[in-house]
């Protein structure tokens, strides 16, 4: 059971490529999230999918797209990188019942 | 004015101490509350969850509810220097599913 996994592990861009982040998680919950964390800023929500097949914009959804390709699976995909999205990236997956949180290890993302 | 405030800190405290660290929330609605620790370098883990008015426990770890204060606690018996970590504040409000609110964390430092 690896509960909420990420790829991959660090990534180092150039302004204006592309790149899609993966999340995949193991425990049979519908809604999965992606936050960004940044130094002073705290955790915040960039997109999340209440179920397979919805996804909503959260605090700070400009210059990303999600897609959630099946209950598993959820990526965030970034169309041309600003070194404004330099940052940690987290994925969540949510139980349904008690609204717990569990969160991936993260990929540091830096663009230069 | 933010939904969810933490004590800045940073927080210092010996080993063996009591830690006490902060939280308060703006929408009256919310209902689901959490402490997460997260240590540097790594994701946010989940440490307590906390529903009703009250106390609950959990080891060296005693979350606090006050709904009516809107204010929230996360107590740390016997602090050891593991414990030593950025722990995050986060609400549900119930007005918007499954989302949580993150406070800023607290930096807590526990010296032998």
């Amino acid at each position: 059971n690896a509960g909420v996994t990420q790829t991959p592990k660090f990534q180092v861009l150039k302004t204006g490529q592309s790149m899609t982040l993966q999340c995949a998680q193991d425990m049979n919950h519908n809604s999965m999230y992606w936050y960004r964390q940044d130094p002073g800023m705290g955790l915040r929500l960039i997109y999340y999918s209440a179920s397979e097949g919805t996804t909503d914009k959260g605090e700070v959804p400009n210059g990303y797209n999600v897609s959630r390709l099946n209950k598993r699976e959820f990526s965030l995909r970034l169309e041309s990188a600003a070194p404004s999205q330099t940052s940690v990236y987290f994925c969540a997956s949510e139980d349904k019942g008690s609204y717990e949180q569990y969160f991936g290890p993260g990929t540091r993302l830096t663009v230069t | 004015q933010k939904e969810v405030e933490q004590n800045s800190g940073p927080l210092s405290v010996p080993e063996g101490a009591i830690a006490s660290l902060n939280c308060t929330y703006s929408d009256r609605g919310s209902q689901s509350f959490f402490w997460y620790r997260q240590y540097s370098g790594k994701s946010p883990e989940l440490i307590m969850s906390i529903y009703s008015n009250g106390d609950k426990e959990d080891g060296r770890f005693t979350a606090q509810l006050n709904k009516a204060s809107q204010y929230v606690s996360l107590l740390i018996r016997d602090s050891q220097p593991s414990d030593s970590a950025t722990y995050l504040c986060a609400v549900n409000r119930g007005s918007t599913l499954g989302r949580l609110y993150f406070g800023r964390g607290t930096q807590l430092t526990v010296w032998p």
